[in-house]
């Protein structure tokens, strides 16, 4: 199985300021297999960016993904209010899927 | 624009049986390759539990696969989820999600929270 570690676990930022979040692979995982994910409470994850690099529809270009190997990375060049959630990567190359355990984006 | 939703019973019996749907609209279920159940316990982060193709074709996650059974009706448009022998460690928002293993995400379901207590 691939495990997904996250880092930090808990960003303090100020809106207008950039986020980097990390997430290292156990084993090396194909970069068309790697996805971001923002979840707010109560709400279902929302997909941000898949295949490592790809934003999903809809999805503003502050959100940036890049990485390969086992080192991913998420940016987020200026945060809005909107963008302080939980965020989550996910390898679905390889059986089981697995997701890491997540970084929270709150405000400092 | 593919639209996700779950139903089935909010609560659950110890040692009984969890059993969900997941309504697809918006288009055809055999329009996307692979379809996935995740959960997501009480403040924890997110489990794959599975996933099927429009055959009916399955993975499950080892943990789960002794007692999980997702099926697929396109005649109705949907899948469902089935985990027996269920505990207190069930209990979850359980939702249904488009992709699956090499297969990119992308629609997911608003979820639905299941508690199994007696």
């Amino acid at each position: 199985e691939v495990v997904l570690t996250q880092s930090p676990g808990t960003l303090s930022l100020s809106p207008g300021e950039r986020a980097t979040l990390s997430c290292r692979a156990s084993q090396s995982v194909s970069s068309t297999y790697l996805a971001w994910y923002q979840q707010k409470p109560g709400q279902a994850p929302r997909l941000l960016i898949y295949g490592a690099t790809i934003r999903a529809t809809g999805i503003p270009d502050r959100f940036s993904g890049s990485g390969s190997g086992t080192d991913f990375t998420l940016t987020i060049s200026r945060l809005e209010p909107e963008d302080f959630a939980v965020y989550y990567c996910q390898q679905y190359g390889t059986s089981p899927l697995t997701f890491g355990g997540g970084t929270k984006v709150d405000i400092k | 624009q593919v639209q996700l939703q779950e139903s089935g019973p909010g609560l659950v019996k110890p040692s009984g049986t969890l059993s969900l749907t997941c309504a697809v609209s918006g288009g055809s279920i055999s329009s996307i390759s692979w379809w996935s159940w995740v959960r997501q316990p009480p403040g924890k982060g997110l489990e794959w539990i599975g996933e099927i193709d429009p055959g009916g074709n399955t993975n499950y996650n080892s943990p789960l696969k002794s007692r999980v059974t997702i099926l697929v009706d396109k005649s109705e448009n949907q899948f469902s989820l089935k985990l027996s022998s269920v505990t207190a460690a069930d209990t979850a928002v359980y939702y249904c999600a488009s992709g699956g293993i090499r297969f990119r995400p992308g629609y997911w379901g608003q979820g639905t929270p299941v508690t199994v207590s007696s």
